[in-house]
């Protein structure tokens, strides 16, 4: 139980396109879901928390309106990466909190590696 | 977003046991997390622990919390070379996750 997937898994796209990433939660329910970014060697970030009927909530430095985040079901938030630069090229993860589980725990997804050219 | 801070690198030979270690700086993280990415893949959770814990074992794995100086360690006993990988601690603060830069454990055979 508890997966969470994501497609694409990769894309590559041009210079001034805009790509859209879906986080699904497969077997369960989640009001929250979260988009982190992760470049190459590095860390994970959290980007934005998406909550389910309303507008997600950035973390500092992230521009909102170059990531839109739809988190329109209790099963599936997108991120839309508007008007791609190459400096978009990283890998995005999402997770996602059971809304019948305690805080404690989120389930990632397996991670979308986008490429602009 | 909150402080975490792991060493990069870990190398050592199969059957050892390897300690990862992390400091963290928000007292008010009510869980910390040891995650596993393999490269090219997603990150599996390893463990937690809750923050009125001092120790958690769980089959090989064993978490040590010092709340007091914020260190959280990661034991692997018998490191076998399918533990190659990085590891990532973090915490859960007001149910967002943030994460260390992740320690690379390369396990020789």
């Amino acid at each position: 139980g508890a997966v969470v997937s994501q497609h694409p898994s990769w894309v590559i796209c041009k210079s001034g396109t805009s790509v859209k990433i879906e986080c699904r939660s497969l077997d369960f329910q989640a009001t929250t879901m979260f988009w982190y970014r992760q470049f190459p060697k590095q860390s994970l970030m959290l980007m934005a928390t998406s909550n389910e009927g309303s507008k997600a909530t950035y973390e500092q430095g992230v521009e909102k309106d170059k990531f839109l985040i739809n988190h329109a079901s209790l099963t599936l938030s997108t991120l839309t990466v508007t008007s791609a630069h190459p400096e978009d090229s990283s890998f995005y993860i999402c997770s996602a909190r059971d809304i019948d589980r305690g805080e404690y725990e989120q389930y990632f997804g397996p991670g979308t590696r986008l490429t602009v050219t | 977003g909150e402080d975490v801070e792991q060493s990069l690198f870990l190398s050592v030979r199969e059957g050892d046991s390897s300690v990862i270690n992390c400091t963290y700086t928000d007292s008010s993280s009510t869980y910390l997390y040891w995650y596993k990415q393999e490269p090219g893949a997603g990150l599996q959770l390893l463990t937690y622990i809750f923050s009125n814990m001092d120790m958690k074992q769980d089959q090989r794995l064993t978490v040590l919390l010092n709340k007091k100086d914020k260190h959280l360690s990661l034991r692997i006993a018998d490191t076998q070379t399918g533990d190659s990988a990085i590891y990532f601690c973090a915490e859960n603060n007001f149910n967002k996750f943030y994460f260390g830069s992740g320690t690379k454990l390369n396990v020789k055979p």
